[in-house]
C-alpha cells in the first residue's frame, strides 16, 4: 500500500538558517503530494502541493519539489523565522479516491531566536 | 466565513461509554473525513464520506462509526470507548473532486 517516510525529528534551528525536512513517498500509482503544517493547538493547514512529476509547490517561502525518479517530496526554506515554529507533514494522495490522505509521522520544527 | 467546527474540543470518559464527536461544515462541501492523530504515527483515516447517505471505511474503523445525514455534519461515534482510542481526533472536508482537506481544530479524547 501506499506509505510516506519524514526524516526523523525533531528539528531545532536558529532563525534565519536554511530548513530541509526530508520526504519519501512509496505509491502504486501517479500520486499527488502535499506538505501540510500543523500550528500549536490548531488543526492541519495545506502549505504547498504538487501534483505531478516535476512540478515544484511553493508558499510562504517554502519550497517542495516532486522527484519521481527518487519518489521524493523535500521541504525547504531559506531562512527561517521563529514564528515557522511548527509540525510539518508529509502526504500523498494515491489517485484512486479524492480526499484519502496518507501521511507521514510529523516533524517537529522549533526556531530559536 | 465558512468554517469547520469539532466538538467538544476536549473530553474524558470511561473505558466502555459511548462517546459521539461532533464536526459540523459551513464551506458546502461533498466530502468529509475523520483522522486520528498518535505520535509516531501522523493521522490515520478512520472513515469517510462523499455525500448524504455515504460513509466508507478507512485504514483504521474498527470501534468507530459514522452517519451522514446532512451535508454539513458527519458525527463520529465509538460505541464503547477503548484506552487505545485515546486520541486526538481531526475532521476535515473538501469539495468534490478536491484532494485538498480543510481541517477542524482537533478534538483530544482521553479514556481512561
Amino acid at each position: 500500500g501506499d506509505s510516506v517516510t519524514q526524516m526523523e525529528g525533531p528539528v531545532t534551528l536558529s532563525e534565519e538558517a536554511f530548513l530541509t525536512i526530508n520526504c519519501t513517498y512509496t505509491a502504486t500509482g501517479y500520486p499527488s503530494l502535499f506538505w501540510y503544517v500543523q500550528y500549536p493547538g490548531e488543526g492541519l493547514q495545506l502549505l504547498l502541493k504538487a501534483t505531478k512529476a516535476d512540478d515544484k509547490g511553493s508558499n510562504k517561502g517554502f519550497e517542495a519539489t516532486y522527484r519521481k525518479e527518487t519518489t521524493s517530496f523535500h521541504l525547504e526554506k531559506g531562512s527561517v523565522q521563529v514564528s515557522d515554529s511548527a509540525v510539518y507533514f508529509c502526504a500523498l494522495n494515491g489517485g484512486t479516491s479524492y480526499g484519502k490522505l496518507t501521511f507521514g509521522q510529523g516533524t517537529i520544527l522549533t526556531v530559536h531566536p | 466565513d465558512a468554517e469547520i467546527t469539532q466538538s467538544p474540543r476536549h473530553k474524558i470518559t470511561e473505558t466502555g461509554r459511548q462517546v459521539t464527536l461532533a464536526c459540523h461544515q459551513t464551506w458546502n462541501h461533498n466530502n468529509m473525513f475523520w483522522y486520528r492523530q498518535d505520535l509516531g504515527h501522523g493521522l490515520r483515516l478512520i472513515h469517510y464520506s462523499y455525500g448524504v447517505q455515504d460513509t466508507n471505511k478507512g485504514e483504521v474503523s474498527d470501534g468507530y462509526s459514522v452517519s451522514r445525514s446532512n451535508t454539513e455534519d458527519l458525527p463520529l461515534t465509538l460505541e464503547s470507548a477503548a484506552s487505545s482510542q485515546t486520541s486526538v481526533y481531526f475532521c476535515a472536508s473538501s469539495p468534490q473532486g478536491s484532494n485538498v482537506l480543510t481541517f477542524g481544530a482537533g478534538s483530544r479524547l482521553t479514556v481512561l
